[in-house]
């Protein structure tokens, strides 16, 4: 089974729907991520989040906002979706207590294809 | 965290090394220089991660230039599953990495 998962895999929505989409993971990492990315674009932090009680902004994330219901789930919502937040979005996990290793590494979840017509 | 550079597109040939380069010429003494892989339709991964010492692990090896300006990641025999594109991402205290475009690899067989 994946370490993080994400759902849906896929998602068509109309403007101005809410949409609501889920990351879980298994790897009893503290931090977890949104990125989105735009087609031959790296990809962009939506939020992020240390702990259960620290949530972030990232670089892009008007228009998103985001819920840590436990350590393990991270979920990212669009109020009312428009159609250039049509992207392939991405949740990663990392585990702070390897900072002092120098690595933060980022673990990511085969990511949610979101389309708004 | 400071901006690297790369080149936006590579080609080798499958089994003979790869050598892939990042220029980050404002790093700053604290700065980690990360390499991660996106394969088609999936995700990044982790390749390697360095500070000032050539590292090496399973997948690859980074060659970190003596000022720190520059670094190369090596895949020594390039496979056809190593097509991806490859981010060259500096962390220095932010806790977050910024993407670039990357380095869309392609290998011929």
């Amino acid at each position: 089974d994946a370490d993080v998962t994400q759902t849906p895999r896929n998602r068509i929505t109309k403007t101005g729907k809410r949409i609501m989409l889920e990351c879980s993971q298994t790897k009893g990492h503290d931090r977890m991520y949104w990125y989105r990315q735009d087609p031959g674009l790296g990809l962009r932090l939506i939020y992020y989040s240390f702990d259960v009680k620290d949530i972030n902004k990232g670089e892009i994330s008007d228009g998103y906002s985001v819920s840590r219901q436990a350590q393990a789930k991270f979920s990212l919502s669009l109020e009312s979706a428009i159609p250039n937040q049509t992207a392939l979005y991405f949740c990663a996990t990392s585990d702070s207590n390897m900072r002092g290793r120098g690595t933060d590494t980022q673990y990511f979840g085969p990511g949610t294809r979101l389309t708004v017509l | 965290d400071a901006k690297t550079t790369q080149p936006n597109s590579m080609e080798s040939n499958e089994e003979e090394p790869v050598h892939l380069p990042c220029n980050h010429s404002t790093i700053s003494g604290t700065d980690y220089i990360h390499w991660y892989r996106q394969l088609p339709s999936q995700g990044p991964e982790y390749v390697i991660h360095g500070l000032t010492s050539n590292v090496n692990n399973r997948m690859a090896s980074l060659a970190i230039a003596e000022d720190r300006k520059s670094s190369t990641l090596i895949l020594h025999r390039a496979t056809l599953r190593d097509a991806a594109v490859y981010y060259c991402i500096l962390e220095g205290g932010s806790e977050k990495l910024v993407f670039g475009k990357g380095t869309k690899l392609t290998v011929n067989p």
